[in-house]
Protein backbone atom coordinates (compact mmCIF):
# COMPACT_ATOMS: atom_id res chain seq x y z
CA UNK A 1 0.00 0.00 0.00
CA UNK A 2 1.36 3.94 -0.27
CA UNK A 3 2.95 4.68 2.47
CA UNK A 4 4.70 8.37 3.32
CA UNK A 5 7.50 8.80 5.56
CA UNK A 6 9.26 11.77 6.75
CA UNK A 7 12.34 12.71 8.31
CA UNK A 8 15.08 14.97 8.81
CA UNK A 9 16.56 16.90 11.59
CA UNK A 10 14.01 17.27 14.16
CA UNK A 11 15.75 20.45 15.93
CA UNK A 12 17.02 23.51 14.13
CA UNK A 13 18.18 27.09 15.40
CA UNK A 14 16.26 30.29 15.19
CA UNK A 15 17.59 31.83 11.04
CA UNK A 16 18.51 28.46 10.02
CA UNK A 17 16.95 26.19 7.45
CA UNK A 18 14.41 23.25 8.32
CA UNK A 19 14.69 20.89 5.90
CA UNK A 20 12.79 17.53 5.54
CA UNK A 21 12.35 15.21 2.86
CA UNK A 22 9.37 13.00 2.75
CA UNK A 23 9.78 9.29 1.20
CA UNK A 24 6.77 7.97 -0.63
CA UNK A 25 6.63 4.00 -1.37
CA UNK A 26 4.18 2.02 -3.25
CA UNK A 27 3.36 4.62 -5.77
CA UNK A 28 5.51 6.32 -8.31
CA UNK A 29 6.24 10.19 -7.59
CA UNK A 30 5.94 10.42 -10.86
CA UNK A 31 2.00 9.27 -11.58
CA UNK A 32 0.66 12.70 -13.07
CA UNK A 33 -2.50 12.62 -11.60
CA UNK A 34 -0.94 13.34 -7.89
CA UNK A 35 0.07 16.45 -5.79
CA UNK A 36 2.45 16.03 -2.80
CA UNK A 37 2.05 18.16 0.02
CA UNK A 38 3.47 19.68 3.32
CA UNK A 39 0.95 20.44 6.22
CA UNK A 40 2.25 21.80 9.39
CA UNK A 41 0.44 21.96 12.82
CA UNK A 42 1.72 23.71 15.54
CA UNK A 43 1.29 22.57 19.11
CA UNK A 44 -2.38 22.67 19.96
CA UNK A 45 -3.44 24.44 17.47
CA UNK A 46 -4.85 23.85 13.75
CA UNK A 47 -3.44 22.69 10.39
CA UNK A 48 -1.61 24.77 7.89
CA UNK A 49 -1.32 23.91 4.50
CA UNK A 50 2.48 24.83 3.33
CA UNK A 51 3.24 24.06 -0.19
CA UNK A 52 1.99 21.02 -2.97
CA UNK A 53 4.65 20.19 -5.87
CA UNK A 54 3.77 17.68 -8.26
CA UNK A 55 6.36 15.67 -10.38
CA UNK A 56 7.27 18.08 -13.08
CA UNK A 57 7.96 20.40 -10.19
CA UNK A 58 4.98 22.79 -10.65
CA UNK A 59 4.27 24.18 -7.12
CA UNK A 60 1.29 26.01 -5.18
CA UNK A 61 2.18 28.14 -1.96
CA UNK A 62 0.86 28.83 1.29
CA UNK A 63 0.80 32.85 0.26
CA UNK A 64 2.33 34.08 3.81
CA UNK A 65 4.89 31.07 3.67
CA UNK A 66 5.94 31.44 0.14
CA UNK A 67 9.07 33.90 0.98
CA UNK A 68 10.61 31.24 2.82
CA UNK A 69 10.14 27.96 1.33
CA UNK A 70 11.96 25.86 -1.32
CA UNK A 71 10.52 22.37 -2.43
CA UNK A 72 11.90 19.90 -5.02
CA UNK A 73 10.81 16.79 -6.36
CA UNK A 74 13.82 13.74 -7.00
CA UNK A 75 11.74 11.31 -8.94
CA UNK A 76 14.78 8.54 -9.01
CA UNK A 77 14.54 8.46 -5.54
CA UNK A 78 10.67 8.73 -5.29
CA UNK A 79 11.30 11.41 -2.44
CA UNK A 80 10.16 15.51 -1.72
CA UNK A 81 11.30 17.73 0.12
CA UNK A 82 10.75 21.09 1.89
CA UNK A 83 13.07 23.80 2.90
CA UNK A 84 12.18 26.63 5.26
CA UNK A 85 14.47 29.66 5.62
CA UNK A 86 14.59 32.04 8.36
CA UNK A 87 12.80 29.63 10.98
CA UNK A 88 11.76 31.27 14.46
CA UNK A 89 9.87 29.74 17.37
CA UNK A 90 6.47 30.37 15.76
CA UNK A 91 7.96 27.68 13.12
CA UNK A 92 8.01 25.09 15.74
CA UNK A 93 5.09 22.67 14.69
CA UNK A 94 4.59 18.58 13.37
CA UNK A 95 5.24 19.01 9.74
CA UNK A 96 3.40 15.76 7.57
CA UNK A 97 3.44 15.18 3.94
CA UNK A 98 0.85 13.97 2.22
CA UNK A 99 -0.74 13.14 -1.31
CA UNK A 100 -3.82 14.58 -3.03
CA UNK A 101 -5.35 14.02 -6.37
CA UNK A 102 -4.49 17.39 -8.48
CA UNK A 103 -3.34 20.15 -6.33
CA UNK A 104 -7.04 21.45 -5.45
CA UNK A 105 -8.00 17.78 -3.89
CA UNK A 106 -8.19 16.52 -0.66
CA UNK A 107 -4.94 15.12 1.04
CA UNK A 108 -6.04 10.94 1.11
CA UNK A 109 -2.51 9.53 2.28
CA UNK A 110 -0.63 11.12 5.11
CA UNK A 111 2.94 10.55 6.90
CA UNK A 112 3.12 9.54 10.41
CA UNK A 113 4.52 13.38 10.84
CA UNK A 114 7.86 15.22 12.11
CA UNK A 115 8.02 16.77 15.21
CA UNK A 116 10.22 20.08 14.76
CA UNK A 117 11.08 21.95 17.20
CA UNK A 118 12.89 25.82 16.62
CA UNK A 119 15.33 26.94 19.76
CA UNK A 120 18.04 28.43 20.73
CA UNK B 1 -7.06 33.05 12.64
CA UNK B 2 -7.91 30.17 10.15
CA UNK B 3 -9.78 30.91 6.82
CA UNK B 4 -12.46 28.29 7.27
CA UNK B 5 -14.27 28.83 11.02
CA UNK B 6 -15.14 25.45 12.78
CA UNK B 7 -16.36 25.38 16.47
CA UNK B 8 -13.80 25.01 18.54
CA UNK B 9 -15.62 22.26 20.33
CA UNK B 10 -18.34 19.72 20.07
CA UNK B 11 -20.05 16.78 22.19
CA UNK B 12 -22.25 13.78 22.63
CA UNK B 13 -22.98 11.06 24.21
CA UNK B 14 -22.56 7.66 22.89
CA UNK B 15 -25.36 6.63 20.08
CA UNK B 16 -26.28 10.39 19.43
CA UNK B 17 -25.87 12.34 16.46
CA UNK B 18 -23.72 15.47 15.81
CA UNK B 19 -23.16 17.97 13.54
CA UNK B 20 -19.85 20.00 12.96
CA UNK B 21 -19.95 23.25 10.83
CA UNK B 22 -17.61 24.50 8.65
CA UNK B 23 -18.42 28.68 7.44
CA UNK B 24 -16.31 30.03 4.52
CA UNK B 25 -16.66 32.62 1.55
CA UNK B 26 -17.57 32.54 -1.75
CA UNK B 27 -13.76 31.98 -2.57
CA UNK B 28 -13.06 28.74 -1.17
CA UNK B 29 -16.41 26.77 -0.06
CA UNK B 30 -18.73 28.73 -2.57
CA UNK B 31 -16.51 27.45 -5.42
CA UNK B 32 -14.51 24.64 -4.31
CA UNK B 33 -15.10 20.80 -3.03
CA UNK B 34 -15.05 20.62 1.18
CA UNK B 35 -12.94 18.25 2.86
CA UNK B 36 -13.26 16.46 6.11
CA UNK B 37 -10.21 14.82 8.57
CA UNK B 38 -10.22 12.81 11.55
CA UNK B 39 -7.01 13.14 14.13
CA UNK B 40 -7.05 11.23 16.85
CA UNK B 41 -4.55 11.93 19.74
CA UNK B 42 -1.19 11.95 18.56
CA UNK B 43 -1.57 10.84 15.24
CA UNK B 44 -1.81 12.11 11.42
CA UNK B 45 -5.09 13.23 9.64
CA UNK B 46 -7.30 10.65 8.62
CA UNK B 47 -9.29 11.49 5.44
CA UNK B 48 -12.83 10.85 6.49
CA UNK B 49 -14.98 13.22 3.56
CA UNK B 50 -13.72 14.59 0.45
CA UNK B 51 -15.80 16.02 -2.50
CA UNK B 52 -18.30 17.35 0.01
CA UNK B 53 -19.96 13.99 0.46
CA UNK B 54 -17.89 11.04 -0.18
CA UNK B 55 -16.37 8.28 1.78
CA UNK B 56 -13.07 6.77 0.86
CA UNK B 57 -12.88 3.09 1.25
CA UNK B 58 -13.04 1.66 4.83
CA UNK B 59 -15.29 4.65 6.24
CA UNK B 60 -18.11 3.88 7.93
CA UNK B 61 -21.50 5.45 7.02
CA UNK B 62 -22.13 7.26 10.05
CA UNK B 63 -20.22 9.70 8.48
CA UNK B 64 -21.81 12.06 6.24
CA UNK B 65 -20.25 15.64 4.56
CA UNK B 66 -22.71 18.16 2.73
CA UNK B 67 -22.42 21.66 1.79
CA UNK B 68 -24.87 24.98 1.63
CA UNK B 69 -23.43 27.69 -0.37
CA UNK B 70 -20.81 29.28 1.61
CA UNK B 71 -20.86 26.23 4.57
CA UNK B 72 -20.44 22.75 5.03
CA UNK B 73 -21.20 20.22 7.70
CA UNK B 74 -19.57 16.78 8.90
CA UNK B 75 -22.56 14.82 10.81
CA UNK B 76 -21.59 11.97 12.88
CA UNK B 77 -24.33 9.53 13.85
CA UNK B 78 -24.44 6.53 16.56
CA UNK B 79 -21.49 8.24 18.35
CA UNK B 80 -18.84 6.00 19.47
CA UNK B 81 -16.44 6.66 22.23
CA UNK B 82 -13.66 5.79 19.63
CA UNK B 83 -14.90 8.95 17.46
CA UNK B 84 -13.47 11.11 19.97
CA UNK B 85 -10.80 13.17 18.27
CA UNK B 86 -10.36 16.77 16.37
CA UNK B 87 -12.39 17.15 12.95
CA UNK B 88 -10.68 19.58 10.74
CA UNK B 89 -12.53 20.95 7.23
CA UNK B 90 -10.33 22.01 4.08
CA UNK B 91 -10.82 23.14 0.75
CA UNK B 92 -8.91 25.34 -1.71
CA UNK B 93 -9.56 28.76 -1.75
CA UNK B 94 -8.96 30.44 -5.05
CA UNK B 95 -8.60 34.20 -4.21
CA UNK B 96 -5.53 32.55 -2.03
CA UNK B 97 -4.51 30.03 -4.51
CA UNK B 98 -3.71 27.84 -1.93
CA UNK B 99 -5.74 24.98 0.11
CA UNK B 100 -7.52 26.31 3.29
CA UNK B 101 -8.02 24.55 6.59
CA UNK B 102 -10.14 25.21 9.50
CA UNK B 103 -9.18 25.44 13.21
CA UNK B 104 -10.55 22.05 14.14
CA UNK B 105 -13.67 20.59 16.21
CA UNK B 106 -12.64 18.74 19.23
CA UNK B 107 -15.33 16.59 19.48
CA UNK B 108 -15.79 14.17 23.13
CA UNK B 109 -17.95 11.90 23.94
CA UNK B 110 -19.68 12.40 27.24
Amino acid sequence: QVQLQESGPGLAKPSETLSLTCSVSGVSINSGSYYWGWIRQPPGKGLEWIESINYSGRTYYNPSLKSRVTTSVDTAKNQFSLNLNSVTAADTAVYFCARSMGYWGAFDIWGQGKMVTVFS
Amino acid sequence: QSVLTQPPSASGTPGQRVTISCSGSTSNIGSNTVDWYQQLPGAAPKLLIYNNNARPSGVPDRFSGSKSDTSASLAITGLQSDDEADYSCATWDDSLNGRVFGGGTKLTIL
